[in-house]
C-alpha cells in the first residue's frame, strides 16, 4: 500500500522559521508536491520536487531525498496568514497521474 | 486567470438521495480529477478522466459515477446517499501535454447527509 507519514501539528511564532517533514513508501513516484488548505478550502499548490534538492519559492522551500523517501517543507518568515494544514502528496504515476496525500500538518501560527 | 469551477458549493441531502456534482475545468485542460476528503481526513482520489474516458480509478463506491462531456465538464453522480457520504468533494484539472506540474483544485462542494 502508500503510505506517507507526517506531524499532525506544529505551533510556531510569527516571524519564525518551520520544517514539516514528510516521509513516504510508494508504489510509485512522479514528484512531491506539498499544497497549503485552509479550513474548508481547496488545496493550492505551493511546491514539487522531482530531482533530488532543494527548490526555493519566495517564502517556500522544498527538499527532496528519493533514496531516503523523505521531503520536507521549510517556512520562513511565519505570517499569521500561514496558519493551515500542509499537505505532502506523492504523485504516484505519470506527470497526469494521481496524488496519494498525506494526513496533511496543521501548522498554528502565534502572535 | 480562469480557475476549477464547481457547482454547487453547498448541498444538502437526505439518505438515500440522489446528487449530481459538477465540475468545469480550466480551459484548454484535458484531464479532470475526483477526490473525497472527509472531516479532518487527506484527500482520496475517486476517479479521472482524460479526453472524456476514464483514465484512473481509486476508492469510488460502486454508488457513484462519473462522466466527462464533450465540453470537458464532468459530473459526479451519487445515488443511494449514506451519511459517511458528506465530504468535500474537490475536483481538479490539469493538461497532459506540457502544463504546469500537479494540478488546480476547485473550490469544492460541501455535500451533508441527513
Amino acid at each position: 500500500g502508500q503510505n506517507i507519514d507526517q506531524p499532525t501539528e506544529m505551533t510556531a511564532t510569527e516571524g519564525a522559521i518551520v520544517q514539516i517533514n514528510c516521509t513516504y513508501q510508494t508504489s510509485g513516484f512522479n514528484g512531491l508536491f506539498w499544497y497549503q488548505q485552509h479550513a474548508g478550502e481547496a488545496p493550492t499548490f505551493l511546491s514539487y520536487n522531482v530531482l533530488d534538492g532543494l527548490e526555493e519559492k519566495g517564502r517556500f522551500s522544498s527538499f527532496l531525498s528519493r533514496s531516503k523517501g523523505y521531503s520536507y517543507l521549510l517556512l520562513k518568515e511565519l505570517q499569521m496568514k500561514d496558519s493551515a494544514s500542509y499537505l505532502c502528496a506523492v504523485q504516484l504515476t505519470d506527470s497526469w497521474g494521481k496524488f496519494q496525500f498525506g494526513a496533511g500538518t496543521q501548522v498554528v501560527v502565534t502572535p | 486567470a480562469a480557475g476549477v469551477i464547481q457547482s454547487p458549493r453547498h448541498l444538502i441531502k437526505e439518505k438515500r438521495e440522489t446528487a449530481t456534482l459538477k465540475c468545469y475545468p480550466i480551459p484548454r485542460h484535458d484531464t479532470v480529477y475526483w477526490y473525497q476528503q472527509g472531516p479532518g481526513q487527506d484527500p482520496q482520489f475517486l476517479i479521472s478522466f482524460y479526453e472524456k474516458m476514464q483514465s484512473d480509478k481509486g476508492s469510488i463506491p460502486d454508488r457513484f459515477s462519473a462522466q466527462q462531456f464533450s465540453d470537458y465538464h464532468s459530473e459526479l453522480n451519487m445515488s443511494s446517499l449514506e451519511l459517511g457520504d458528506s465530504a468535500l468533494y474537490f475536483c481538479a484539472s490539469s493538461y497532459r501535454q506540457g502544463g504546469l506540474p500537479g494540478y488546480t483544485f476547485g473550490s469544492g462542494t460541501r455535500l451533508t447527509v441527513v
